[in-house]
């Protein structure tokens, strides 16, 4: 079974801080992905990633930035929290396929900033 | 852009009742489409999944949905739905050969389902 796991659960930081939210596969996928899942908006793409040290942007990527130095890692980071970058994070992983792939989520981190 | 709509935001049913959850993209090229499913409290998984072939899918726990290109939708249905399938829906559609690996997912849809 494909295990997408993410550092943290729950997570409350003060505005401008700076936050790191780490997700790890264990399926040696090529892709990762980074959503925000908010009531009414649905999944929104932040960044995702398709090789290591390879990004691209994805829907909403202002006030975040992305680092995946190794295959099985991705990370998002928030350089200054601010109070509407409260909501819930979902990473992602995905072979690659020819965009036949099912993406495989991990549990999400709620993250509060105050 | 590529965008899904999911025009239901909130169904509730009664047990044993049945179940369509619309859903439409728009992009006129080859689509993967996918439902995914979240149950309280837990993460996100893969209900079903269409690429290629029969328009009409069958998933897990029941579920089937069905492609109809002339009309850009990819209906989730189940014919008797049943207390557990209280969850959220999400549609989502990934154009092929897009030259991307992303989703578009739409917005959606609660569904509560009454004992």
């Amino acid at each position: 079974d494909v295990k997408v796991t993410q550092s943290s659960r729950y997570l409350v930081k003060r505005t401008g801080e700076k936050v790191f939210l780490e997700c790890v596969q264990d399926m040696d996928h090529e892709n990762m992905f980074w959503y925000r899942q908010d009531p009414g908006l649905g999944l929104r793409l932040i960044y995702f990633s398709y090789d290591v040290k390879m990004k691209e942007k994805g829907d909403i990527p202002e006030g975040y930035s992305v680092s995946r130095e190794k295959k099985e890692r991705f990370s998002l980071i928030l350089e200054s929290a601010s109070t509407n970058q409260t909501s819930m994070y979902l990473c992602a992983s995905s072979r690659t396929s020819g965009g036949h792939e099912t993406q495989y989520f991990g549990p999400g981190t709620r993250l509060l900033v105050l | 852009a590529q965008s899904v709509s999911q025009h239901n935001h909130h169904v509730i049913l009664s047990e044993a009742a049945s179940l369509e959850l619309g859903c439409n993209y728009s992009y006129g090229g080859t689509v993967n489409l996918f439902w995914y499913v979240q149950y309280p409290g837990q993460h996100l998984q893969l209900l079903l999944k269409y690429f290629s072939g029969d328009p009409l899918v069958k998933g897990i726990k029941g579920f089937e949905a069905e492609f109809i290109k002339s009309k850009f939708s990819f209906n989730l249905r189940k014919p008797s739905v049943q207390w557990s399938d209280t969850a959220e829906y999400f549609c989502a559609v990934n154009a092929s050969p897009s030259g991307t690996y992303k989703y578009i997912f739409g917005t959606g849809t609660r569904l509560k389902v009454l004992a």
